[in-house]
């Protein structure tokens, strides 16, 4: 079963930043918080991931709280391409199988 | 383009029958990932192969088998087809331990597999 708690769905604005949250509150020291998405039915991307700092990339900024039982993926100028389900894993690292669990279904509104 | 290749995109075929679904992995990868996606179970893990062994079993039928071959592509099969066992396919890649990425699994396309 999968390890993390997300809303089932988000709606943002265009251009707006989405926040999206993710509870792991059973965590453990040594695993992973990972992000991927699936746009529509397309195979999931990977977005980030992050072990207890706070981590930026290209796509999106990953915010981990200091207790490590929650977290927060934040795509700061979302576009419609957005649009897609988004997953929060928690893993021992991203050689080991995941498990995904139903995801937060975002819809970027123009 | 994540370097994954799956073929066939979509397959039709009916109950009792038997198929067989290709993925070649990123270049330089090792590990590959089966996955199975249906309306009802969500994103599933089913297989993982490293460099030609098997490292890790998930929810996988015992009608399903997969293997990884020396050229480290893999084939994922699946017989006495189900209703139930339409679903998209997913592959996985993800590099050795130490080099960069390697915390990254990247995935295919998928294969639409329908049974009828």
């Amino acid at each position: 079963d999968a390890k993390t708690t997300q809303p089932p769905s988000m709606d943002c604005a265009e251009g707006r930043a989405a926040n999206l949250p993710c509870n792991h509150s059973t965590i453990s020291g040594n695993e992973y918080v990972y992000w991927y998405r699936q746009i529509h039915s397309q195979g999931p991307q990977y977005i980030i991931h992050g072990l207890k700092n706070n981590e930026t990339n290209e796509m999106a900024s990953l915010i981990i709280t200091e207790d490590r039982k929650s977290s927060t993926l934040i795509l700061p100028h979302a576009t419609l391409r957005d649009t897609a389900v988004y997953y929060c894993i928690v893993s021992l690292s991203g050689n080991t199988p995941l498990v995904f669990g139903k995801g937060t279904r975002l819809s970027v509104i123009a | 383009d994540s370097g994954v290749t799956q073929t066939p995109k979509h397959l039709i075929t009916a109950t009792g029958q038997r198929v067989t679904l290709r993925c070649s992995p990123r270049s330089g990868d090792l590990s590959v990932y089966w996955y199975q996606q249906s309306l009802d179970q969500g994103l599933q893990f089913l297989i993982q192969y490293y460099n030609g062994e098997e490292r890790a079993k998930g929810n996988i039928l015992e009608r399903f088998s997969a293997q990884q071959f020396p050229d480290l592509h893999s084939e994922l099969n699946l017989s006495s087809l189900e209703l139930g066992d339409s679903a998209l396919y997913f592959c996985a890649s993800s590099a050795l331990p130490g080099s960069p990425n390697q915390d990254i699994q990247y995935f295919g396309a998928g294969t639409r597999l329908s049974v009828l």
